[in-house]
């Protein structure tokens, strides 16, 4: 069965660093998304992805944060010079369209920053 | 302000028995509403799916409720499993939005 993968499972980073997670979502699916998860608490929303440009974000996602879909399997989260608060579990899911509103989710990557 | 809510505490319930969840939610306009499994450390797993204009779907032994009057959706797997322990977790998108918005879950705690 089709499966959305993760990669790395685990990043340690230092403050300040950048880092990029990267995705491959089910291949027939139009929508991609990030949403992350601290520790003990609920999964929150950063952004939507669709048609090659972002269609919604939330509060979380300012500057520091991108996506990018370079080529036609890898969806990618780069956050740009990390803070200790964006220590959490990142999660990507894709969303077949009009056919579904199921989200899909990967095993997430596991971000420390120290 | 906009609120799902479920309940924090945890439900301990006999293998067997059937467990019923709760979500509620507050100043949002659901299309539909979702609920998801997680296991510790993994992402969530989509259940099922129900529609505004629906009253009560099934999947195998898993059943979910809808009522937009109150504004709240149950959740309730029969013959519960040990392997049925879990957090459970509430998700919906409001009107015109993809984005999901979760509840913080509850975690279900099946006894052999």
């Amino acid at each position: 069965e089709p499966e959305v993968t993760q990669t790395p499972s685990h990043q340690v980073t230092q403050m300040g660093q950048e880092v990029i997670l990267r995705c491959v979502p089910i291949s027939n699916h139009l929508y991609f998304y990030w949403y992350r998860q601290i520790l003990g608490q609920k999964v929150e929303f950063l952004v939507s992805f669709y048609n090659n440009e972002i269609s919604e974000k939330s509060e979380i996602f300012d500057d520091q944060f991108s996506v990018e879909r370079p080529d036609g399997s890898n969806f990618t989260l780069k956050i740009r010079s990390t803070k200790l608060e964006d220590s959490a579990m990142y999660f990507c899911a894709s969303r077949p369209g009009l056919a579904g509103y199921e989200q899909y989710f990967g095993p997430g990557t596991r971000l420390t920053v120290t | 302000s906009q609120k799902i809510e479920q309940n924090s505490e945890a439900l301990n319930i006999q293998e067997g028995k059937t467990a019923t969840l709760t979500c509620n939610y507050t100043n949002y306009s659901p299309a539909y509403l979702q609920w998801y499994r997680q296991d510790p450390g993994r992402g969530p797993v989509f259940l099922l799916l129900i529609r505004e204009n629906e009253k009560e779907k099934r999947k195998e032994r898993l059943k979910v409720t809808f009522d937009t009057t109150l504004k709240q959706s149950l959740f309730h797997i029969t013959a519960s499993q040990p392997a049925d322990s879990a957090t459970y977790l509430c998700a919906l998108a409001d009107t015109g939005r993809r984005a999901l918005t979760f509840g913080s879950g509850t975690r279900l705690q099946v006894q052999p």
